[in-house]
C-alpha cells in the first residue's frame, strides 16, 4: 500500500535555507504535492510536482522530485519567522479513486 | 468567497453521545472530503464524496458516517462517540479529478473534537 514518511522536526535561523524531505513508497504515483498548515488553520497547497518533472521552483521554494529513490523534498530559501508551520508530504495514489495519502507532517521552527 | 467552512470549531462529548459536523463550500466543488488528524500520524481519509448524494468509505470509516444531499454540504456523523474519536476533523473540497492539473483540495480550518 501506500506510505509516505517525513522527519518529524526542523529547527532553522532566520536568513538560513530550509531542507524537508519526504519519501513514499507508490511508484506509480502522478502528482507529489506539499502543504502548509498554520497553527489553528487548516492546510494550504503550496507546490505541486508532476510526476514526470525532476524539479520545480517557485520563488522562494524549490521542489526536487528523485523517483528512483522516491523521495521528495522542499527547499524554502531565505527562510523566514513567518515559514514556522508544519509541512505535509502527500501523493496522489494512481489506484481506485486517486485520494491523497499524507506524510506525518515536518515542523518547521524558524528562530530570528 | 467563503471557501471550506467548517462548524463547530471546537466540541466536548462524553462517551456515547452523538454528533454531526457540517462542512460548507461555495467553490462549486464537485468532491468532498472528511480527514481525521492525530499526532504523529498526518492526515487519513475518513469518507468522501464524488457528488450530491453519493458517499464512500476512506481508510478509517468505523464509527463514522456521511451525507451529501446538497453539493455544497458534507456532514459527517458520529452515533456513538467513543474517546478513540478524539482528534482534529478536517473536511476538503476539490474539483473533480481530470479537470484540472493538480486536483488541488481546499481545507477548512478544522474542528476539535474531545471525547471524554
Amino acid at each position: 500500500g501506500e506510505d509516505v514518511e517525513q522527519s518529524l522536526f526542523l529547527s532553522v535561523r532566520e536568513g538560513d535555507s530550509s531542507v524537508i524531505n519526504c519519501t513514499y513508497t507508490d511508484s506509480s504515483s502522478t502528482y507529489l504535492y506539499w502543504y502548509k498548515q498554520e497553527p489553528g488553520a487548516g492546510l494550504q497547497l503550496l507546490t505541486y510536482i508532476f510526476s514526470n518533472m525532476d524539479m520545480k521552483q517557485d520563488q522562494r521554494l524549490t521542489v526536487l522530485l528523485n523517483k528512483k529513490d522516491k523521495h521528495l523534498s522542499l527547499r524554502i530559501a531565505d527562510t523566514q519567522t513567518g515559514d514556522s508551520a508544519i509541512y505535509f508530504c502527500a501523493e496522489r495514489s494512481n489506484t481506485g479513486f486517486q485520494k491523497l495519502v499524507f506524510g506525518t507532517g515536518t515542523r518547521l521552527l524558524v528562530s530570528p | 468567497n467563503a471557501g471550506v467552512t467548517q462548524t463547530p470549531k471546537f466540541r466536548v462529548l462524553k462517551t456515547g453521545q452523538s454528533m454531526t459536523l457540517l462542512c460548507a463550500q461555495d467553490m462549486n466543488h464537485e468532491y468532498m472530503y472528511w480527514y481525521r488528524q492525530d499526532p504523529g500520524m498526518g492526515l487519513r481519509l475518513i469518507h468522501y464524496s464524488v457528488g450530491e448524494g453519493t458517499t464512500a468509505k476512506g481508510e478509517v470509516p468505523d464509527g463514522y458516517n456521511v451525507s451529501r444531499l446538497k453539493k455544497q454540504n458534507f456532514l459527517l456523523g458520529l452515533e456513538s462517540a467513543a474517546p478513540s474519536q478524539t482528534s482534529v476533523y478536517f473536511c476538503a473540497s476539490s474539483r473533480p479529478l481530470g479537470s484540472g492539473m493538480d486536483n488541488e483540495q481546499f481545507f477548512g480550518p478544522g474542528t476539535r473534537l474531545t471525547v471524554l
